[in-house]
C-alpha cells in the first residue's frame, strides 16, 4: 500500500529566503509522485510531478522538487520565497488509478 | 476551457436531508473522482469511477452515493446517513491507462454546511 508523510504541518520562511517542504512516501514498485497547492476556499493546483528521469523536476510558478530514490523523498523547492506563495501544500503518490495524499504542510511566507 | 465545474460553491442543509453535489467535466477523461477534506486534514477518497455506469467505493464511502450515467458527470449525494456532513468536497478526474502517470484535476470545491 502506498503512503505518503509530509513531517512539518507548518513551515515559516522570509520572503525572499528559500523555501523546503518535505515529503516522503512509501510504494511497492515506480513511484509517481506530485506535488499541489491550494488556497483557500479553493481547488488544489497540480505544481509539478516525477514520472522517471532527472531527479530535479521544475514545476509552476518557480517550484521545482527533488526525488531521492535511496530517502525514499520528494522534496519541494523554491528559489526565493514571496509572499503570494503562502498557501496549503499536498505531496502524493498515485499507485494504480488511485492517488493517495500527505495530510498536508501549510507554508507562511512573512514580509 | 477545458476544465472542472463543481456545483454549488457553498451548500447548507438541514438535518435528515439529502443533497446532491454537481461536477461536470469536459476534459474528456475517464476517471473522476470525489474527495472530502476536513480543517488540517488531508484529503480523503469517497468514490471513484474510471467509466460509465461503473462506480467504487473509497476510504470513507459510508453516508454517500455516486452515479456515473455519463462520462462528463459524477454527481455525488450525501445522505442523512452521513454522520457529519459539513465539510469541503473536491472533485476531480484524471486520464487512465495500463501505465497512465497522468496527474489528478480537481473543480473548485464544494462547502457544504449542516445547520
Amino acid at each position: 500500500a502506498q503512503s505518503v508523510a509530509q513531517p512539518e504541518d507548518q513551515v515559516n520562511v522570509a520572503e525572499g529566503n528559500p523555501l523546503t517542504v518535505k515529503c516522503t512516501y512509501s510504494v511497492s514498485g515506480n513511484p509517481y509522485l506530485f506535488w499541489y497547492v491550494q488556497y483557500p476556499n479553493r481547488g488544489l493546483q497540480f505544481l509539478l510531478k516525477y514520472i522517471t528521469g532527472d531527479n530535479l523536476v521544475k514545476g509552476s510558478y518557480g517550484f521545482e522538487a527533488e526525488f531521492n530514490k535511496s530517502q525514499t523523498s520528494f522534496h519541494l523547492k523554491k528559489p526565493s520565497a514571496l509572499v503570494s506563495d503562502s498557501a496549503l501544500y499536498f505531496c502524493a503518490v498515485r499507485g494504480g488509478q488511485n492517488f493517495v495524499f500527505g495530510p498536508g504542510t501549510r507554508l507562511s511566507v512573512l514580509p | 476551457d477545458g476544465g472542472i465545474t463543481q456545483s454549488p460553491k457553498y451548500l447548507f442543509r438541514k438535518e435528515g436531508q439529502n443533497v446532491t453535489l454537481s461536477c461536470e467535466q469536459n476534459l474528456n477523461h475517464d476517471a473522476m473522482y470525489w474527495y472530502r477534506q476536513d480543517p488540517g486534514q488531508g484529503l480523503r477518497l469517497i468514490y471513484y469511477s474510471q467509466i460509465v455506469n461503473d462506480f467504487q467505493k473509497g476510504d470513507i464511502a459510508e453516508g454517500y452515493s455516486v452515479s456515473r450515467e455519463k462520462k462528463e458527470s459524477f454527481p455525488l449525494t450525501v445522505t442523512s446517513a452521513q454522520k457529519n456532513p459539513t465539510a469541503f468536497y473536491l472533485c476531480a478526474s484524471s486520464i487512465i491507462g495500463r501505465e497512465s502517470t497522468g496527474e489528478l484535476f480537481f473543480g473548485e470545491g464544494s462547502r457544504l454546511t449542516v445547520l
